[in-house]
């Protein structure tokens, strides 16, 4: 089983400032990397897939970036609107697996 | 606009079933493969059961394996998972989400419907 590995477990962050989110998976996984955003009681929603490709309605200031086993989440400027818990997520022989998250807070 | 909307979560004692059911409207349901996806409360994400959409490829995760049971009704847009032998840490949200279509990732998920396990 490939394990996902996310970094920081928070990050603290003002708004307009940049935060850098990090996934490791254990074993390649090629571009197979998905990002979500999770906000309470909500529903995840797809931000990047295929590492660095953003969904479709994804704003620009949300960019994935790697290969293989390492990879990244930049947001550029945050907005109110991005503190929440951001997950990364492979995919291999039809499984899924996500990492434990990332929580984006408010410095 | 694509809508999932999940249902049949309830209270179960430990040992028992429940059925859930995943409603899809907006898209054409019988070209897409479908998925169940659980959190536990206050935790992270976990990928349950995967389906193809014509049911010819069908994939669990480990820890329900045996015990889960995916299927879909193309006629009626619906996703199901069969839940049995249920345990206390099947406690969960589970969301049905749609199989992007060469993303290998979910791109529209349902609120989730929350299932728990105590007796």
């Amino acid at each position: 089983e490939i394990v996902m590995t996310q970094s920081p477990a928070t990050l603290s962050v003002s708004p307009g400032e940049r935060a850098t989110l990090s996934c490791r998976a254990s074993q390649s996984v090629s571009s197979n990397l998905a990002w979500y955003q999770q906000k309470p009681g909500q529903a995840p929603r797809l931000l990047i897939y295929g590492a660095s490709t953003r969904a479709t309605g994804i704003p620009a200031r949300f960019s994935g970036s790697g290969s293989g086993t390492e990879f990244t989440l930049t947001i550029s400027s945050l907005q109110s609107e991005d503190f929440a818990v951001y997950y990364c997520q492979q995919y291999n022989n039809w499984t899924w697996t996500f990492g434990q998250g990332t929580k984006v807070e408010i410095k | 606009e694509v809508q999932l909307v999940e249902s049949g979560g309830g209270l179960v004692k430990p040992g028992g079933s429940l059925r859930l059911s995943c409603a899809a409207s907006g898209f054409t349901f019988s070209s897409y493969s479908m998925n169940w996806v659980r959190q536990a409360p206050g935790k992270g994400l976990e990928w349950v059961s995967s389906i193809s959409s014509s049911s010819s490829y069908i994939y669990y995760a480990d820890s329900v394996k045996g015990r889960f049971t995916i299927s879909r009704d193309n006629a009626k847009n619906s996703l199901y998972l069969q839940m049995n032998s249920l345990r206390a840490e099947d406690t969960a949200v589970y969301y049905c989400a749609r199989d992007l279509v060469g993303g290998n990732s979910g791109d529209y998920w349902g609120q989730g419907t929350l299932v728990t396990v105590s007796s």
